[in-house]
């Protein structure tokens, strides 16, 4: 069965340190591969996408992610943090084949310091 | 404007009172889901949908039911409520045929059960 593991519970990064928020996921062959953010009393926005071809991906408000297939990873990165990116983050996959199943992890909420 | 639209958005109900939650997309999209979202589990797929009349259980689909008579509409129906179903709830829909799609998610409804 799919799987999707974020390691890291909370994250507190200072504002304009850079940010790395992990995601590991466990499926048969290379799923679709999704990153989330959730603010606060908000519903669920689309930071970037991973379908195919090159690994590094770019997405909104200047985050980026790394598809690594050895790894089974897709890591979400950003150089550097602002007050506003305080949110709930979401790592999610589903199958390459459709949208039967969009898998989630359980999330990593970041915190920012002044 | 392109959107998932869920009603109502706050509910605080009692146990045992039948409710529906409503989800309707303007996109035309062939897939839609129901996904509930509680603190330390991410979210979770109640129910799902791949088109008219055609719907499959997720991975938390007890106490829950859906139907899909049209398109754009996939209510959410609690027959019997009970408190451990108060949680934050989700819609989702997508076009699975499209390259390069994803899921397009509604701003979420907060079920209080007491």
């Amino acid at each position: 069965a799919q799987s999707v593991t974020q390691p890291d519970i909370h994250i507190t990064v200072s504002e304009g340190a850079s940010l790395e928020l992990r995601c590991n996921y466990s499926y048969g062959a290379t799923p679709y591969l999704f990153w989330y953010v959730q603010s606060p009393g908000q519903g669920l926005q689309l930071l970037l996408k991973y379908f195919s071809g090159d690994t590094l991906v770019q997405g909104i408000k200047g985050f980026e992610a790394e598809f690594k297939r050895s790894q089974s990873s897709f890591n979400l990165r950003k150089p550097s943090v602002h007050w506003s990116d305080a949110a709930e983050y979401f790592c999610a996959v589903t199958p390459n084949t459709g949208f039967q199943k969009l898998v989630f992890g359980t999330g990593t909420r970041l915190l920012v310091s002044p | 404007e392109a959107q998932v639209t869920q009603n109502p958005r706050y509910l605080i109900t009692v146990t045992g009172k039948k409710l529906t939650v409503t989800c309707s997309q303007n996109m035309n999209h062939e897939y839609m889901s129901w996904y509930r979202q509680d603190p330390g589990l991410g979210l979770r797929q109640i129910y799902y949908s791949m088109n008219v009349e055609v719907t499959d259980k997720g991975d938390v689909p007890e106490g829950y039911k859906v139907s899909r008579k049209e398109k754009r509409n996939f209510p959410l129906i609690l027959e019997s409520p009970s408190p451990n179903q108060t949680s934050l709830y989700f819609c989702a829909s997508a076009s699975p045929g499209h390259r390069n799609t994803e899921a397009f998610f509604g701003q979420g409804t907060r079920l209080t059960v007491v």
